[in-house]
């Protein structure tokens, strides 16, 4: 079974420019996760989809940042324009429907994003 | 909110050294606790976990046991081998409608031969 894949692996903008974020989820799972690791500190949570629904978005840091799920299979996350402050590692999660308990949260390799 | 303290290092041991790393939590509700680790150009992987008080998860020689009565989940580990250098994050999920993980700010560990 294919874990979780990210892409790119890195991407190097410059300021202003976009850039847009893909993740492929575990086949079948339901919940898909964004993190993001800022360099030196805790990997902070951005948003939570079921299905093709955005369940939490609550770690979203601002509007520049734009997450799709469409048809409930992968994700991209956008963000437009890009700020020096959004480099980082963004991580991505899935995991199955979850029916109470505690479910694993399988993750990617990541994409690196450096603003320039 | 809920949050994460864990020791940040580096840390740096010899083979067959004895490992800990302490985390500590701030949570509301019953908080379900996790290990997970980032080998080099790896993904996190889940190391170990406990979903209740006095529960001790282990995995691959690593342990750790919730304790609630101090709001821990230290990591330890007998005798670290070179190819347990990584990343290790401690994290929780404080359950019911809320899946998110809240995570430490991760502690790099080194074991030299």
């Amino acid at each position: 079974e294919a874990g979780v894949t990210q892409f790119p692996s890195h991407s190097v903008i410059e300021k202003g420019q976009t850039v847009t974020l893909r993740c492929d989820p575990i086949s079948g799972h339901d919940n898909l996760y964004w993190y993001r690791r800022v360099m030196g500190k805790e990997i902070k949570f951005l948003l939570h989809f079921v299905k093709e629904s955005k369940q939490d978005e609550s770690g979203m840091p601002n509007n520049r940042f734009l997450a799709e799920r469409t048809g409930g299979t992968y994700s991209t996350l956008k963000v437009q324009p890009a700020e020096l402050e959004d480099s980082g590692v963004y991580f991505c999660a899935s995991s199955p429907r979850l029916w109470g308990g505690t479910y694993e949260q399988y993750f990617g390799p990541g994409t690196r994003l450096t603003v320039t | 909110g809920d949050s994460v303290t864990q020791m940040e290092g580096p840390v740096t041991l010899s083979e067959e050294a004895f490992l800990t790393i302490n985390c500590t939590y701030t949570a509301t509700g019953y908080p379900s606790l996790f290990w997970y680790v980032q080998y080099p150009g790896e993904g996190l992987q889940l190391l170990l976990k406990a979903t209740k008080a006095d529960d001790k998860g282990s995995n691959k020689g690593f342990e750790a046991t919730y304790r609630k009565e101090t709001t821990s989940f230290h990591l330890e580990k007998g005798s670290v081998q070179v190819s347990d250098s990584a990343v290790y994050f401690c994290a929780l999920n404080s359950g019911g409608s809320n899946y998110k993980l809240t995570f430490g700010k991760g502690t790099l560990l080194t074991v030299n031969p």
